[in-house]
């Protein structure tokens, strides 16, 4: 039972438009949200967060959104880079237990 | 600041042979995880320590993997003995607490492979 979900496994955009990914989860416990990044050979490193308390958090390119009614969150990546091409993965948890991951989606940015 | 230090980065063994792997977390983190990643999937948590305690091993296949962690620092996981699905990358990660919210550090990973 997959409490969080990325059903794109990958997606393609252009340098300089916007890159959009999104995640679904079902457990309405979940506290905070967070994004990672990961390139080959590397582990994962920690891009963004969002509280459940709110809707938007923005970091310079990157822009969570949460919608809790519909348990869904995105990942906006404006402009795109090359060197955003990744693979992407959303993560989820309540408070004190550690992170439940969807399985990734390869973002890769053409120049 | 130095982050999440593992090894070996990579291991190739035979199925039914052991294996260990090393991890030596952000210092003064008092967590500490070890997540499998299977090659197409999302990292899957093994085991979570608060300092020297487990806080979470309900999804450890504990017929085959242990993990240690003496002293609250430094930890091991150990496989014996391995099979063909145990082929994946071991992450090891750290964080100040138990997550409420802080970043949670990961290291570049244990690569194993099982022929």
């Amino acid at each position: 039972d997959q409490q969080v979900k990325q059903n794109s496994p990958s997606l393609s955009v252009q340098e300089g438009r916007i890159s959009i990914l999104n995640c679904d989860y079902t457990n309405s416990m979940f506290d905070y949200f967070l994004w990672y990044k990961k390139y080959p050979a590397e582990g994962p490193t920690f891009l963004i967060s969002i509280s459940s308390i709110k809707d938007k958090n923005e970091d310079g390119r990157f822009t969570v959104f949460l919608n809790k009614s519909a348990k869904h969150l995105s990942l906006h990546i404006v402009p795109s880079q090359p060197g955003d091409s990744a693979v992407y993965f959303c993560a989820a948890s309540p408070a004190g237990t550690a992170l439940i991951f969807g399985k990734g989606t390869t973002l890769s940015v053409s120049s | 600041e130095a982050g999440v230090a593992q090894s070996p980065r990579y291991k190739i063994i035979e199925k039914r042979q052991s294996v260990a792997f090393w991890c030596n977390p952000i210092s003064g983190h008092a967590t500490l995880y070890w997540y499998q990643q299977i090659l197409g999937q999302g990292p899957k948590l093994l085991i979570q320590f608060q300092n020297n305690g487990v806080v979470d091993d309900s999804q450890l296949p504990k017929d085959r993997f242990s993990a240690e962690r003496l002293k609250g620092v430094d930890s091991t996981l150990k496989i014996q003995p391995a099979k063909l699905e145990d082929s994946a990358v071991y992450l090891c990660a750290s964080s100040l607490e138990v997550f409420s919210g802080n970043t949670i550090y990961f290291g570049e990973g244990s690569w194993l492979t099982v022929v």
